[in-house]
């Protein structure tokens, strides 16, 4: 597999119930990001990893959200919590750490529905 | 901090036609990407330029970053209906990591 896998496809959850998400990049990509995208608007930043550490985190990201990538390779998602507001496309991409002159590769993302 | 805004919002072109959208900083960017997603997928990666006037071509595909570098377009010539999607501008805020989407522009082509 070259490309960004990401499990599940679609989750729906009731308001309060925790979800956790995975994200499986490219074996030869050190570099993982997080990102959300609602209805028309452009992917927003969460969080990014270089190998098993944690670099950055959004503003965005209140403390009901947590992310790990334990090991350097696959990451998980978790949402505690969940609020009808944290409905939307949880996309990860990955990227070698070259100056991104090769760009993000996206997974097909993970569609949230909290009712 | 730094955003990009992006003009049209929409457009709608009839195949065949030209389509160009702008990518506009207030401030210098150090570097810009292009990506495209058509409806209910994912981003796809076209392109990264980084240098003041850099053009760039893929087939039908032109790109653009403007002499100043807070300027940036894509123009698409004779555009066919695989080109429907929205196209979206980001950059790396001082050539770092973590890429900022501009608000993108959908594209409809219309037989």
């Amino acid at each position: 597999d070259t490309g960004v896998s990401q499990d599940p496809r679609h989750k729906i959850t009731k308001r309060g119930q925790n979800v956790t998400f995975r994200c499986d990049p490219i074996s030869e990509h050190n570099r993982l990001y997080w990102y959300r995208q609602t209805l028309g608007q452009g992917p927003e930043f969460l969080t990014y990893f270089q190998n098993e550490a944690q670099l950055e985190k959004s503003r965005l990201l209140s403390d009901r959200f947590s992310a790990e990538r334990p090991k350097g390779s696959f990451s998980t998602l978790e949402i505690q919590r969940t609020e009808q507001g944290d409905s939307a496309m949880y996309l990860c991409a990955s990227s070698l750490a070259t100056g991104g002159a090769g760009g993000y590769t996206f997974g097909s993302g993970t569609r949230l529905t909290v009712v | 901090g730094q955003q990009v805004m992006q003009i049209p919002q929409y457009q709608h072109v009839q195949e065949g036609e030209d389509f160009t959208t702008y990518c506009n900083s207030s401030t210098t960017l150090s570097n810009i990407q292009w990506y495209k997603q058509r409806p209910g997928g994912h981003p796809v990666f076209l392109i990264q330029l980084v240098k003041s006037g850099e053009v760039k071509k893929q087939k039908r595909l032109t790109f653009q970053f403007g002499e100043a570098k807070k300027n940036s377009s894509l123009h698409i010539t004779a555009t066919q209906t695989t080109d429907v999607g929205t196209y979206f501008c980001a950059f790396r805020p001082g050539g770092g990591n973590k890429l900022t989407f501009g608000t993108g522009t959908q594209l409809k082509v219309e037989l």
